[in-house]
C-alpha cells in the first residue's frame, strides 16, 4: 500500500506561484499519481495525474522526478479562491489488481490577499 | 469531465432512523464505486467499496450491518445508515470512475447528515 506524506499546511498570497510536495516512496511500476482539490462541504475535484515526467494542463503542473518517490504539484498565480485542501493519491493496484483510493491528511493552503 | 450525482446534500434525522444515500454515475457505467466518511478537518476516510452485482467490501471497523450499501446498476450505488445515532453525523462523499483501473476519481458533492 503506498503511502503518501505532505505538509499539513501552507501560506501564500495571492499571485504567487505555489509548489506542493508529495512523498510515495513506496509507489508501484503501474501507479499512477493524482491530485484532487476539497472546498469545505464538497467533494474532492480532479485536478491533475501523471505517471512520469511533467504534465501540464489549464489549471496546473505535476512534476515527477524519474524516481517517482515524490511529486510536485505547481499552482501558478495562485487567487483567493484557491484556498483549499489538496490531495495526492498514488494508485494502489497493479495489473488486473484492484484500486484502492486512500487518502492521507492532504495539505491545507490558505492563499492570502 | 464525467458528472458524478449524489442526493441527498443534506438531511437530519432522528434518532433511530434510517437514512439512505444515492449515488449515481450520470454519464458512465461504474462497475465499481466508493464510499467515503469525512469528519470536520479532517481527511476521507474509505468506509467501502461498492461493487456492482455483488456484495461491498468494507474496510476494517466499519459495520457492514450497519452501513448497507447496494450497487444494482452499473450507474447506482446507495449507502443506507441503519439506526442512525448521533455518532454517525458526519460527511458522506461517494466517488467512482469510468477508467478500469480506477485510477482518476470523480466525486460526488457530498451528504452531510445530522442525526439528533
Amino acid at each position: 500500500l503506498a503511502k503518501t506524506t505532505q505538509p499539513i499546511s501552507m501560506d501564500s498570497y495571492e499571485g504567487q506561484e505555489v509548489n506542493i510536495t508529495c512523498s510515495h516512496n513506496n509507489i508501484a511500476t503501474n501507479d499512477y499519481i493524482t491530485w484532487y482539490q476539497q472546498f469545505p462541504s464538497q467533494g474532492p475535484r480532479f485536478i491533475i495525474q501523471g505517471y512520469k515526467t511533467k504534465v501540464t494542463n489549464e489549471v496546473a503542473s505535476l512534476f515527477i522526478p524519474a524516481d517517482r518517490k515524490s511529486s510536485t504539484l505547481s499552482l501558478p498565480r495562485v487567487s483567493l479562491s484557491d484556498t483549499a485542501v489538496y490531495y495526492c493519491l498514488v494508485g494502489d493496484g497493479g495489473s488486473g489488481g484492484s484500486y484502492i483510493p486512500t487518502f492521507g491528511r492532504g495539505t491545507s493552503l490558505i492563499v492570502h490577499p | 469531465g464525467a458528472v458524478v450525482s449524489q442526493h441527498p446534500s443534506w438531511v437530519i434525522c432522528k434518532s433511530g432512523t434510517s437514512v439512505k444515500i444515492e449515488c449515481r454515475s450520470l454519464d458512465f457505467q461504474a462497475t465499481t464505486m466508493f464510499w467515503y466518511r469525512q469528519f470536520p478537518k479532517q481527511s476521507l476516510m474509505l468506509m467501502a467499496t461498492s461493487n456492482e452485482g455483488s456484495k461491498a467490501t468494507y474496510e476494517q471497523g466499519v459495520e457492514k450491518d450497519k452501513f448497507l450499501i447496494n450497487h444494482a446498476s452499473l450507474t447506482l450505488s446507495t449507502l443506507t445508515v441503519t439506526s442512525a445515532h448521533p455518532e454517525d453525523s458526519s460527511f458522506y462523499i461517494c466517488s467512482a470512475s469510468p477508467g478500469s483501473n480506477g485510477e482518476k476519481l470523480f466525486f460526488g458533492s457530498g451528504t452531510q447528515l445530522s442525526v439528533l
